[in-house]
């Protein structure tokens, strides 16, 4: 596509409830990068995808957290047991080649935990 | 997690201002960049500097990667109301760790026309 393309821009969830975040990156982008990014901070890093293999996954703050990309091209993130601190926008970012310099964000997800 | 430290935090000035800001770490980085956020969406690459000393820039926009490699610099001359957002600047570590980038917390920016 022309851009890198999140959905749903926005997920109301209960506690407890499991969500699935999905981006589809710009095509044929070997790189993807998830970012948490809460209220007025900037992006924090969740991990890293080249092709299908997740080669940094440090950033993912619990294992509820679970990231995808079995194709090499759509990415889903997702979350189980959401808990309130988990509210927060999620960005999908692509690049062309290795690394993340000169991505591409997507619009992100604004996650609101209820 | 790490972040970088970016000052001002905010910024309200008048349209056809100039304006300044900037970023510093403790660590030295590889590559500089600057982007821009708008509510609602994803930051947007404004600037990228890949060697220490380089000055670059990109219409009204200039900015510079420190020599010390721990600091940069982004100036916006004769600022117009389109300018409003949220500009961060975001470094990249050492060759062996490219695979995240390091944020501020970024500087909003507020023009009155």
């Amino acid at each position: 596509g022309a851009g890198v393309s999140q959905s749903p821009r926005y997920k109301v969830a209960k506690r407890g409830q499991d969500v699935a975040l999905r981006c589809d990156p710009i095509s044929g982008h070997v790189s993807l990068f998830w970012y948490q990014q809460a209220l007025g901070q900037g992006p924090e890093f969740l991990t890293y995808f080249q092709n299908e293999a997740q080669l940094d996954k440090s950033g993912l703050p619990s294992d509820r957290f679970f990231a995808e990309r079995p194709e090499g091209s759509v990415s889903t993130l997702k979350i189980q047991r959401t808990q309130q601190e988990d509210s927060a926008v999620y960005l999908c970012a692509s690049t062309v080649g290795v690394g993340n310099t000169e991505a591409f964000f997507g619009q992100g997800t604004r996650l609101t935990v209820v | 997690g790490q972040q970088l430290n970016q000052s001002p935090q905010s910024m309200f000035i008048q349209e056809g201002e100039d304006v300044s800001m900037n970023c510093t770490s403790s660590s030295i980085f590889n590559t500089w960049l600057w982007y821009k956020q708008d509510p609602g969406e994803g930051p947007v690459l404004l600037i990228a500097l890949y060697k220490a000393g380089e000055l670059t820039s990109n219409g009204r926009l200039t900015a510079q990667f420190g020599i010390t490699r721990k600091d940069s610099f982004l100036n916006i001359s004769a600022s117009i109301p389109s300018d409003v957002g949220i500009y961060f600047c975001a470094g990249q570590p050492p060759a062996g760790n490219n695979r995240k980038l390091i944020w501020g917390l970024g500087t909003s920016l507020a023009v009155n026309p």
